[in-house]
């Protein structure tokens, strides 16, 4: 069974600071990955998709990476700014059987503070 | 708007009590998931529908549970005789038909078992 880990549980950061969120699965072969962003007692934001044929993916200040054969992915936020704080959650996408299903992590708690 | 909607967004019931819950997801999206998130925890998956065909169940789903997708329109999720670890947040997502798109999650219905 797959299993997804991300590592901090938790972030307390200054505003304007460069971040670094982990994310490690145990299963390499994936259909794809994305990372989620989850503001309390809401649903899930989609930030980025990155296919398993591709390393890296950019959406304005964010750039998430993949590692398939070692199982890892990072999310990088430049700049960081209030407005970030929030969960970020990462999701493997199962392949064969499992294609189309989702396995999340517990997620990231990030603080930014002005 | 046209993102997913779910309905309702919170409900309290009393244990033993069934309960129901609706999905719409976005309009041309074929595919349909559902997925439950305790406190603390990632989301979970439970079933999903590729229009109104249920191609998959998690072990999660017990007989009390029952999702059904009529048309392949909206979806709805049933608990019957509601227990207290029944009580996490329902989430809803839709995709379009190629399983690498991206998941696009609805608010999310709170479910509180009295």
């Amino acid at each position: 069974k797959q299993e997804v880990t991300q590592i901090p549980a938790a972030l307390s950061v200054p505003e304007g600071e460069n971040l670094v969120l982990n994310c490690s699965f145990t299963d390499s072969a994936i259909y794809n990955l994305q990372w989620f962003r989850q503001d309390p007692g809401k649903g899930l934001t989609s930030l980025l998709l990155i296919q398993s044929s591709q390393r890296e993916q950019t959406s304005g200040r964010l750039n998430a990476s993949l590692d398939k054969s070692s199982g890892r992915s990072t999310l990088y936020i430049a700049a960081s700014q209030p407005g970030d704080s929030a969960t970020y959650l990462c999701a493997v996408g199962g392949r064969g059987s499992t294609l189309g299903r989702l396995y999340f992590g517990r997620g990231t708690q990030l603080t930014v503070w002005p | 708007d046209t993102g997913v909607s779910q309905n309702p967004r919170h409900k309290i019931t009393k244990r033993g009590q069934n309960v129901t819950f609706r999905c719409d997801p976005i309009s041309e999206h074929n595919r349909l998931y559902w997925y439950r998130q305790t406190l603390g925890q990632g989301p979970e998956f439970l079933t999903y529908f590729q229009n109104e065909a249920q191609l998959e169940k998690s072990r999660l789903l017990s007989d009390r549970f029952s999702a059904e997708r009529p048309k392949g329109s909206f979806s709805t999720l049933e608990i019957q005789r509601t227990e207290q670890g029944d009580s996490a947040m329902y989430l809803c997502a839709s995709s379009l038909s190629l399983a690498q798109e991206t998941q696009y999650f609805g608010p999310g219905t709170r479910l509180l078992v009295l």
